[in-house]
């Protein structure tokens, strides 16, 4: 059981819009920044988004995250096939003391 | 531009040490903006953070809950790497095991991954 929540999976159609919901705590998202990574099996997770809503240079625009209170969410507008991955929330926990991860969401374009 | 490289059997036998270690270019071990982790994925229990260490003013670990008694994360400054020690494993420790730079806000860089089976 993972300590940020998300969906197991989510589908879209290319051109579509999809949001990834991530919901945590007071000791983890909510007193911390949220990072989310991009998976595609068989390889390293990615960085997609840093410090809740920071694209690092060479993700598309097209990836964008933001926070409130003690959930974060990763928009993905204009899916694309390329697109099709497993997605994580990472975030540090205060109480824990260190890092923890989201089940993970399975995106899988239509 | 950070790079880990990491090294280490594929193979452990249970109750036995699993041992990895993460070569780092491009930055260096001691530096004081940046931690160095272990993270292990496996299909049942997700991505799991394990351990990290990291030099301040002085040297300092962090290890998680469920690995701490047996986990041992140190720095080799001699050879600008880290590695992780993981004693009296059994099957549910087979994983892949990665690598990772963190700073202060997430994590940054990501070695390639050691596919680790625990069996007889």
């Amino acid at each position: 059981q993972s300590v940020l929540s998300q969906p197991p999976s989510m589908s879209g159609t290319p051109g579509q819009r999809v949001t990834i919901s991530c919901f945590g705590s007071s000791s983890n998202i909510g007193n911390d920044f949220v990072s989310w990574y991009q998976q595609v099996p068989g390889t390293t997770p990615k960085v997609l988004i840093y410090r809740n809503d920071q694209r690092p240079s060479g993700v598309p625009d097209r990836f964008s995250g933001s926070k409130s209170g003690t959930s974060a969410s990763l928009t993905i507008s204009g899916l694309r096939s390329e697109d099709e991955a497993d997605y994580y929330c990472v975030t540090w926990d205060g109480g824990l003391n260190g890092w923890v991860f989201g089940g993970g969401t399975k995106v899988i374009v239509l | 531009q950070v790079q880990l490289q990491q090294s280490g059997p594929g193979l452990v036998k249970p109750s036995q040490t699993l041992s990895l270690t993460c070569a780092i270019s491009g930055d260096i071990v001691s530096s004081k903006s940046a931690a160095w982790n272990w993270i292990r994925q496996s299909p049942s229990r997700g991505l799991e953070w394990l351990g990290r260490t990291f030099y301040r003013s002085k040297w300092g670990n962090d290890y998680a809950v469920s690995v701490r008694g047996r986990i041992v994360v140190s720095p080799d400054t001699s050879k600008n790497q880290f590695s992780l020690q993981l004693d009296s494993v059994t099957p549910e420790d087979t994983a892949i095991y990665y690598c990772a730079r963190s700073s202060n806000t997430y994590i940054d860089s990501w070695g390639q991954g050691t596919p680790v089976t625990v069996s007889s």
